[in-house]
């Protein structure tokens, strides 16, 4: 049948754990990318964003690391707070201005 | 408080009716972005505006129509639009490319949400 909405990969973490959310990304010559936090009936908040110059690149709790070599991007958020569940989408810079969004990770934080 | 505000928040409309969604934002960026979210795909970037010149087009049906008056503003008007068109609408803004051509963080505001009887 048709499907009802997008089906969004799920990460439950226990409160305090560390949450890791990955991403694959297509196109090798993508040179930016972002990560964004959106929650219920708000829109995506920029949280860190990296280069393809660097590998690592660390926030306040966050960390983004970049893998070139697979196309790979992950988020990963220290002591996970009841606050920090939402919904989580890289975002990876094409060309100029054009940016293409992942379909998202849905985090859930459990008391 | 967001930087980029959208108005309506909430928008009901029937297929044969006019309107327009605004948004407004208050960074000093000169660049703007429409975006529809929908239920069944993931964020689709729909227009972009650069100063002030439409530099993208994502083959979007001319139904839909932007217009940027100026760096600050920039909205969608709407017409006979489709059933399947109801979806969350996202403005966002940053600056334009830098010296390098690199990308810029796209800052987004709440949406409307859109439903079309």
């Amino acid at each position: 049948g048709e499907s009802v909405g997008l089906h969004l990969p799920t990460l439950s973490v226990q409160e305090g754990d560390n949450s890791i959310i990955n991403c694959a990304y297509s196109n090798s010559a993508s040179d930016y990318f972002i990560w964004y936090k959106q929650e219920s009936g708000k829109g995506p908040q920029f949280i860190i964003d990296i280069r393809s110059n660097m590998d690592k690149r660390q926030g306040q709790r966050v960390t983004v690391l970049l893998n070139k070599t697979v196309k790979h991007l992950s988020l990963q958020i220290a002591a996970t707070q009841p606050g920090d569940s939402a919904v989580y989408f890289c975002a990876e810079n094409i060309n100029g201005q054009n940016f293409v969004f992942g379909p998202g990770t849905r985090l859930s934080v459990l008391p | 408080e967001t930087g980029v505000t959208q108005t309506p928040r909430h928008l009901v409309m029937g297929m044969t009716n006019k309107k327009s969604l605004k948004c407004e934002q208050h960074l000093g960026h000169n660049a703007m972005y429409w975006y529809k979210q929908s239920a069944k795909k993931p964020l689709e970037l729909m227009f972009v505006y650069s100063l002030e010149e439409r530099v993208e087009n994502n083959s979007v049906p001319s139904r839909f129509s932007p217009e940027c008056p100026n760096s600050s503003h920039l909205f969608l008007h709407l017409h006979t639009l489709q059933p399947e068109d109801s979806a969350l609408y996202l403005c966002a803004s940053s600056q334009a490319l830098d010296l390098l051509g690199a990308g810029q963080p796209q800052h987004f505001g709440d949406g409307t949400r859109l439903s079309i009887l």
